[in-house]
């Protein structure tokens, strides 16, 4: 059964700091890993998509990479801005099905 | 292109009552998968469906039930409600051809709760 964890949960900095954020899988049978940001009481934002053949995807201030042998994924953001500011998730979908699985989540604060 | 989009984006109900509730997918999108959002189990899969075909489920008793249209518009229902049931219900498509596992995109969600 596929667990997937997060670390930190929770993540306070000041404005333009570089900052890391770990996602954890114990199933290395995955399709792709999704990461995802979502501000409160709101839907979810796809930020990154990465395929299990690929090992890192970039997008503007953000950077995914994927080991999947290893069973992790980072999620990179360059020059924090209080903008950036909501819950970060990781999903990871199985190939023995169609499920996906969502990390709990890591909620950050960048103060101005 | 416009996103995916729920309705209603707000419910209130009271136990034992059902509960229908929307989505419409992204233009050309043929997959739309449910999940249940609370403070105390994150988010949680409900069920995936393809070309109207039902193609996973999650842990979820069979009070949740879900169809998708030809349109592949899609409904999920939930019976004789609990407490629950309180949650923001997600809706989320992507394009999947076949086999391939696409991107997912989100809507807003709806908020039920459940009194």
């Amino acid at each position: 059964k596929q667990e997937v964890t997060q670390i930190p949960a929770a993540l306070s900095v000041p404005e333009g700091e570089n900052l890391v954020l770990n996602c954890s899988f114990t199933d290395s049978a995955i399709y792709n890993l999704q990461w995802f940001r979502q501000d409160p009481g709101k839907g979810l934002t796809s930020l990154l998509l990465i395929q299990s053949s690929q090992r890192e995807q970039t997008s503007g201030r953000l950077n995914a990479s994927l080991d999947k042998s290893s069973g992790r994924s980072t999620l990179y953001i360059a020059a924090s801005q209080p903008g950036d500011s909501a819950t970060y998730l990781c999903a990871v979908r199985g190939t023995g099905g169609f499920k996906t699985i969502f990390g709990a989540g890591t909620r950050l604060f960048v103060k101005a | 292109k416009a996103g995916v989009t729920q309705t209603p984006r707000y419910l209130i109900k009271t136990r034992g009552q059902q509960v229908t509730l929307s989505c419409s997918p992204i233009s050309g999108h043929r997959s739309v998968s449910w999940y249940q959002q609370t403070p105390g189990q994150g988010l949680q899969f409900l069920f995936e469906y393809f070309s109207e075909t039902q193609r996973n489920k999650g842990n979820f008793p069979g009070r949740f039930s879900g169809r998708q249209f030809s349109n592949s518009r899609s409904e999920m229902n939930v019976s004789t409600l609990e407490l629950g049931d309180s949650a923001l219900y997600l809706c989320a498509s992507s394009p999947e051809s076949g086999a391939i596992l696409n991107e997912q995109f989100f809507g807003p969600g709806t908020r039920l709760t459940v009194l």
